[in-house]
C-alpha cells in the first residue's frame, strides 16, 4: 500500500500550458517535500511545507499545504521543455518512525 | 552537484554473485539514507545510518547489508543476488534526521543482474 499517492503518473503537455499535480494521503505529515529528478540524477530537493495551507512560490511552480496536512499540490505556470522530469512528493508521517516516504512520482514532459 | 559521491555508476554482474556500493555523503552531513528506485516500486527507503549508527529500518532485505564508517562514507553490500535487485541505488545524506532537514541525492549505482 502507497503512503503517497501522486497523480498523473503521467503528463505531457506543451510548452507554455499549465499543470497542477498533486499528492495525497490518509495520513497526517509534519512535513512534506517536493523533488525534480532528471534522467541519470538523483532528486534534487524544489521546496518543504511544514505547515497546513502553507503555499510557497518556487519562480514559476507554486506549492500548497493542504489545511489538514494530507495532501500537496505542485501547479506549474507557464511550462517549459526544461521543466521535464519526474516530480517526487515525499512526507515525513510520524506514526512511520518519522521516516521520509516517497510517493510513485509524475513524469512530466514539456514539448517545444 | 549535491556533494554527494557514489561509486560505481554503474555495475553489471550475474545471479548469485555480491557486489559493493560506496556512497560519500556530503561535507558536514551525519546521516546517510540508501534508497532503491526501481520502475514498478518507486523510489523505497532501505536503511539509515547517523553518525556511524544504524538509525532506522526500511524495506531492506536479510541479503542486504550496510554500514557507516568512521569518515561517515557508507557502503552497501549486496549479496545472492537476483535479478529482481536491477534497479538503481541511491544513497542520500542530510545534516541531521528526516523532517526538515533536507536530503541531498547522489547521482545513484545502477545495478543490472544478468
Amino acid at each position: 500500500t502507497q503512503l503517497l499517492e501522486q497523480s498523473p503518473q503521467f503528463l505531457s503537455i506543451q510548452e507554455g500550458e499549465n499543470l497542477t499535480v498533486y499528492c495525497n494521503s490518509s495520513s497526517v505529515f509534519s512535513s512534506l517535500q517536493w523533488y525534480r529528478q532528471e534522467p541519470g540524477e538523483g532528486p534534487v530537493l524544489l521546496v518543504t511545507v511544514v505547515t497546513g495551507g502553507e503555499v510557497k512560490k518556487l519562480k514559476r511552480l507554486t506549492f500548497q499545504f493542504g489545511d489538514a496536512r494530507k495532501d500537496s499540490s505542485l501547479h506549474i505556470t507557464a511550462a517549459q521543455p526544461g521543466d521535464t522530469g519526474l516530480y517526487l512528493c515525499a512526507g515525513v508521517n510520524d506514526g512511520g518512525g518519522s521516516r521520509l516516504t516517497f510517493g510513485e512520482g509524475t513524469q512530466l514532459t514539456v514539448n517545444p | 552537484d549535491s556533494g554527494v559521491t557514489q561509486t560505481p555508476k554503474h555495475l553489471i554482474t550475474a545471479t548469485g554473485q555480491r557486489v559493493t556500493l560506496r556512497c560519500s555523503p556530503r561535507s558536514g552531513d551525519l546521516s546517510v539514507y540508501w534508497y532503491q528506485q526501481s520502475l514498478d516500486q518507486g523510489l523505497q527507503f532501505l536503511i539509515q545510518y547517523y553518525n556511524g549508527e544504524e538509525r532506522a529500518k526500511g524495506n531492506i532485505l536479510e541479503r542486504f547489508s550496510a554500514q557507516q564508517f568512521p569518515d561517515l562514507h557508507s557502503e552497501l553490500n549486496l549479496s545472492s543476488l537476483e535479478l529482481g535487485d536491477s534497479a538503481l541505488y541511491f544513497c542520500a545524506s542530510s545534516v541531521g534526521g528526516w523532517g526538515r532537514s533536507p536530503l541531498h541525492f547522489g547521482n545513484g549505482t545502477r545495478l543490472t543482474v544478468t
